[in-house]
């Protein structure tokens, strides 16, 4: 079935960066996209940005582009979400999804999450 | 660019039926045929339910049905039941700067 399983929980000091990975299964991965959202505590869902795990091109929310980076390691079929310069308003849950190769559209199978503590 | 609005709370009985707003604008929900929702028990990952504004995917009940007119997408719960009460969000493309949207989040409760 098709799976995404990502890292385990990371606490962070201020400044410092993290990087998630999200590995996939049970589909090819080279046929879709990746999505990555996350939820502060007692937030909703904040789109984060995609990636296509084709190509490697990414769109990224503009309130973070200055911060993130996404990237694809196809031969492990895994996906990565590095955030620089962590705040303590980055604490929350992220998780990434399957979306579509070519667009940021309908996140479909997501990942279990990952707690990130800043 | 701000989140799609949602009711903060919508609640209902077991049987009954519910219907969750999601308000955007031409750039996002009214421009496009690309939203989704999306159910969240806490402590969970999030499950699609909806995509393309009406269409379900394999899998999920058919007490789950999506509608859209002009800038408002609707999610409606028929024939409530426990197992529904959880954050429910709409999501769409966009063509602002951010290329996609979460709504605000609606907490539904089973009375």
């Amino acid at each position: 079935q098709v799976q995404l399983v990502q890292s385990g929980t990371e606490v962070k000091k201020p400044g410092a960066s993290v990087k998630v990975s999200c590995k996939a299964s049970g589909y090819t991965f080279i046929h879709y996209g990746i999505t990555w959202v996350r939820q502060a505590p007692g937030q909703g869902l904040e789109w984060m940005g995609w990636i296509s795990a084709y190509n490697g091109n990414t769109n990224y929310a503009q309130k973070l582009q200055d911060r993130v980076t996404m990237t694809t390691d196809t031969s492990t079929s895994t996906a990565y979400m590095e955030l620089r310069s962590l705040r303590s308003d980055d604490t929350a849950m992220y998780y990434c999804a399957r979306d579509l190769i070519a667009v940021a559209r309908s996140p479909d199978v997501w990942g279990q999450g990952t707690t990130v503590t800043v | 660019q701000s989140a799609l609005t949602q009711p903060a709370s919508v609640s209902g009985s077991p049987g009954q039926s519910i219907t969750i707003s999601c308000t955007g604008t031409s750039s996002d929900v009214g421009g496009y045929g690309y939203v989704s929702w999306y159910q969240h028990h806490p402590g969970k990952a999030p499950k699609r339910l909806i995509y393309d504004v009406g269409n379900r995917p394999s899998g999920v009940s058919d007490r789950f049905s999506g509608s859209k007119s002009g800038n408002t997408a609707s999610l409606t719960i028929s024939g409530l039941q426990g197992e529904d009460e959880a954050d429910y969000y709409c999501g769409s493309y966009s063509s602002a700067s951010t290329p996609y949207v979460f709504g605000s989040g609606t907490k539904v409760t089973v009375l």
